[in-house]
């Protein structure tokens, strides 16, 4: 079986610029979830995702956002780049009833 | 005071030597524990997941919870030049996972 698929995986933009990343959960999969790991720390939560309803969010401006379509697979949206958003943006998916995710390979953003 | 604490390193071990990677913790609501592995620029990969306090073995790795003291560890034995990542520990609150800022590992030969 695929893994949870993400694209692109690099990417440049610059400040002001908005920017969307998408990821395909593993088959069976319902429910998505991002993260933000910036060099050097553990990555943090963003959104989750479940049957195309959002099930939680962290500790983000508004200017992150999230949707996720009804073959599960998932878009995060950040507008307004600022520098500080540069960072490995993960996508992972979890099967109903089980408690473990599964990471894809990231997108690697960079603002300038 | 992090929900998660653990060492950034880096550690710096021979190959066949044991590794002990720990955590600790403050949020007693944690429930489950997990351990991914992240070589660099790649996406971190599941290698443990326990529930309860005590060890769980697979093959080279051991994972050890001891709920009384908020405190996890994975253990690798005979460690391998391949070993040499970064170890991130996990916890699941809700349906949301708080990582630890991993541990980077170096296995040299």
């Amino acid at each position: 079986d695929a893994g949870v698929t993400q694209s692109p995986t690099h990417l440049i933009k610059t400040r002001g610029q908005q920017v969307t990343l998408r990821c395909s959960p593993i088959s069976g999969h319902k429910s998505v979830s991002w993260y933000q790991q910036v060099l050097g720390q553990g990555p943090q939560f963003i959104f989750q995702y479940y049957e195309k309803e959002e099930r939680g969010r962290g500790n983000f401006p508004d200017r992150f956002s999230a949707r996720q379509f009804p073959n599960y697979s998932s878009e995060l949206n950040v507008n307004a780049l600022l520098l500080g958003d540069s960072a490995l943006y993960l996508c992972a998916s979890s099967s109903p009833g089980k408690e473990t995710q599964y990471f894809g390979p990231g997108t690697r953003l960079l603002v300038l | 005071q992090k929900e998660v604490e653990q060492d950034p390193g880096p550690l710096s071990v021979p190959e066949g030597a044991i590794v002990s990677l720990n955590c600790t913790y403050s949020n007693s609501a944690f429930q489950y524990f997990m351990w991914y592995r992240q070589y660099s620029r790649k996406g971190p990969e599941l290698l443990m997941y326990t529930y309860s306090s005590g060890n769980k073995e697979d093959g080279r790795f051991t994972a050890q919870v001891d709920k009384s003291s908020k405190y996890i560890s994975l253990f690798i034995r005979d460690s391998q030049p391949s070993d040499s990542a970064t170890y991130l520990c996990a916890m699941r609150n809700t349906d949301k996972l708080i990582f630890g800022t991993g541990t980077r590992l170096q296995v040299f030969p």
